[in-house]
């Protein structure tokens, strides 16, 4: 099945600060997407990136992907407050399995004023 | 352009009745699929819709079934309600046949059964 699983579970960071987290997956991707969430609202698209790229930029958002250990990590430069939300990996395997990936329990992200 | 909205936002049932919660497609979307999001987890695949039939189901047993109308807005209804179907259910649209095929997700139905 498509499952990322998102690690650390938790990261607490200062304002201004870099944060990262990291997405493992056990299939062979088409593309790889990251989804944020605010608290118990929906996710909301951030970044896609294909198979056939190691890296992607999207204002302070950078996001990685490493095809052949099944990774990927979203690193989100200079921090704000407004940054603190649960972030997903979502990888897709082919254009017939797009939507449904199950997510993982994603990292929740909490940025210090 | 409108993005996806669901109804009801949140709703209180007892063990045992029914629920049908509503979602209408991004407009352009051909494609819905349906997440149960248990409080602390990340969101659990259900099943998809396109073309008005199932495409694709999760590890959710038959009481949850769905339906998808011309316009692409879709349904989705479970039976014989249990305390653990407590959740928040998501809606997310997409436009199957593009490639990239980004998610549009709705604000969510939260439904607790007592």
């Amino acid at each position: 099945s498509q499952q990322g699983e998102e690690d650390p579970q938790a990261l607490s960071i200062q304002e201004g600060e870099n944060a990262t987290m990291n997405c493992s997956y056990k299939t062979s991707i088409n593309n790889l997407q990251w989804y944020r969430q605010n608290s118990g609202r929906g996710l909301v698209h951030l970044i896609l990136i294909r198979s056939n790229e190691r890296e992607k930029h999207s204002g302070r958002l950078r996001v990685t992907l490493d095809t052949s250990k099944k990774s990927s990590s979203l690193l989100i430069t200079a921090s704000r407050a407004a940054d603190t939300a649960s972030y997903f990996c979502a990888p897709t395997a082919n254009n017939t399995n797009a939507g449904k990936s199950t997510f993982g329990d994603g990292t929740t992200l909490t940025v210090k004023p | 352009e409108t993005g996806v909205t669901q109804s009801p936002t949140h709703l209180i049932k007892t063990r045992g009745q029914q629920v049908t919660l509503r979602c209408s497609s991004q407009s352009g979307h051909n494609t819905v699929s349906w997440y149960q999001q248990a409080l602390g987890q990340g969101p659990q695949f259900i099943f998809q819709y396109y073309r008005e039939e199932e495409n694709g189901r999760g590890n959710f047993p038959p009481r949850f079934s769905g339906l998808q109308f011309p316009n692409y807005s879709s349904e989705l209804n479970v039976n014989a309600l249990e305390l653990d179907d407590s959740a928040l259910y998501l809606c997310a649209s997409s436009l199957k046949g593009t490639g990239a095929n980004v998610l549009t997700f709705g604000a969510g139905s939260r439904l607790t059964v007592l």
